[in-house]
């Protein structure tokens, strides 16, 4: 049973374009979260997917970033018009169910702006 | 606003020590929490998950325990190896949210 899987591992983008992160959560997994984790800092909790839902984005910056989970395929992450302080580690997790499960982290894409 | 401390923010020990890392955070309704591991450049680990029912954990040599009423759990590591050097995070879970909340980290060393 393969773990959470992101893509790219490293992106690199000039100021002013998009970025989009990949995560395939664990086989089974129906919840997906999105963690950032900037320079000297901890991880903050971004926004929490299920399939095709967006359950809770409170940590989600209002501009510029989004995030999607559909019937098929990854959950994405998407932020457009990339700022030098977007720079950080974008961790996303997956667990079967919610309150109370085991969280599955991937191993991070790590975006660098330009 | 649920915010989670953990002190020290590093720790460096001789091989073969037993050693407490602790973890406070300031909203008792707490759901669970969960300890995690980070090596350099790499995600967490999940180390052990303390249920809200429950108080303690273990795991090999580590042992996690829970006390909501006074905000604190603490992870035991025993009998520490080179092996273990790592950043620990603990994180709670807010009841009903469905989302962790982060401690800095406690970033360990164990010298050979």
């Amino acid at each position: 049973n393969a773990g959470v899987m992101q893509n790219p591992r490293h992106l690199v983008r000039r100021r002013g374009q998009e970025a989009r992160l990949r995560c395939s959560p664990m086989k089974g997994h129906s919840h997906v979260y999105w963690y950032r984790q900037l320079p000297e800092e901890g991880l903050k909790f971004m926004v929490y997917l299920q399939k095709e839902n967006i359950i809770d984005e409170s940590g989600m910056p209002k501009e510029r970033f989004s995030a999607e989970f559909p019937k098929e395929g990854p959950s994405i992450l998407r932020i457009q018009q990339v700022v030098r302080g977007d720079s950080a580690a974008y961790f996303c997790a997956s667990s079967p169910q919610g309150n109370g499960n085991t969280i599955y982290f991937g191993e991070g894409s790590w975006l660098t702006v330009v | 606003k649920q915010e989670v401390t953990q002190i020290p923010a590093a720790l460096s020990v001789p091989e073969g020590e037993n050693l407490v890392l602790n973890c406070s955070f300031t909203d008792s309704a707490i759901y669970n929490l969960q300890w995690f591991r980070q090596d350099p450049g790499k995600g967490l680990t999940s180390l052990l998950l303390i249920q809200s029912s429950q108080r303690e954990q273990t795991s090999g040599r580590l042992n996690a325990s829970l006390d909501k009423s006074s905000g604190r759990s603490t992870l035991y590591i025993a009998a520490s190896q080179p092996g273990d050097s790592a950043t620990y995070l603990c994180a709670g879970e807010i009841q009903g949210a469905q989302k962790l909340v982060f401690g800095q980290g406690t970033r360990l060393t164990i010298n050979p």
